[in-house]
């Protein structure tokens, strides 16, 4: 176990809906990130948040969005779902933005199916 | 041109062999090099990161970078069965309060007891 808690971990919708995803960061740590795993396109970074601030966006859509609550547990928004988004979605988390070499720690994901 | 490319594999080799992954990446501003792993149906797990140029090992595990050429490497000797995973490259880049990492793809191995 990681420590990273994310809920549910599967997850089958249909097109045109919403879903939300949920992350618990490991304890102490105030960084949360998301990233999003297909298999044409590798991990690819979505957003960051510190201490319940946006810090850094990639390649996030703009049907995604997401925040940080004062109990710095994480949510991304998914709305008007496609078949492309189905996919694996990763939270990470850190202790702080900037870790050098250390990286941070992922949960084990939510798979989204969209049907 | 990707920023880290990373030949996805699929690799397969039997135990005992010594396993060569590999990553290229485009921007020489990154200064460290990282190694996740994956197991199926888990999420990434940092395996070892080296700074600058140079090896760095750790066990049966070495990472090697080399920042002249852009080309970043992991070797497994005495590759186990429990080795089976898929290995990524990861590049940390950060700005004023943000961080993040950006993957190779992941070369997917398979050693074969």
């Amino acid at each position: 176990d990681s420590g990273v808690t994310q809920t549910p971990k599967h997850l089958i919708t249909a097109t045109g809906q919403r879903v939300t995803l949920r992350c618990s960061p490991r304890s102490g740590d105030l960084s949360v990130y998301w990233y999003q795993q297909s298999l044409d396109q590798g991990l690819q970074f979505l957003i960051q948040y510190y201490n319940g601030e946006e810090r850094a966006k990639g390649n996030i859509l703009e049907r995604f969005s997401a925040q940080q609550f004062p109990d710095l547990h994480s949510e991304l928004n998914l709305s008007s779902l496609e078949l492309g988004d189905s996919a694996l979605y990763f939270c990470a988390s850190s202790v702080a933005p900037r870790t050098g070499g250390y990286g941070y720690t992922f949960g084990s994901g939510t798979r989204l199916t969209v049907v | 041109q990707k920023e880290v490319e990373q030949d996805p594999g699929p690799l397969s080799v039997p135990e005992g062999a010594i396993v060569s992954l590999n990553c290229t990446y485009s921007n020489s501003a990154f200064q460290y090099f990282m190694w996740y792993r994956q197991y199926s149906r888990k999420g990434p797990e940092l395996l070892m990161y080296t700074y600058s140029s140079g090896n760095k090992e750790d066990g049966r595990f070495t990472a090697q970078v080399d920042k002249s050429s852009k080309y970043i490497s992991l070797f497994i000797r005495d590759s186990q069965p429990s080795d089976s995973a898929t290995y990524l490259c990861a590049l940390p880049h950060s700005g004023a309060g943000s961080y993040q990492l950006t993957f190779g793809k992941g070369t997917k191995l398979s050693v074969i007891p």
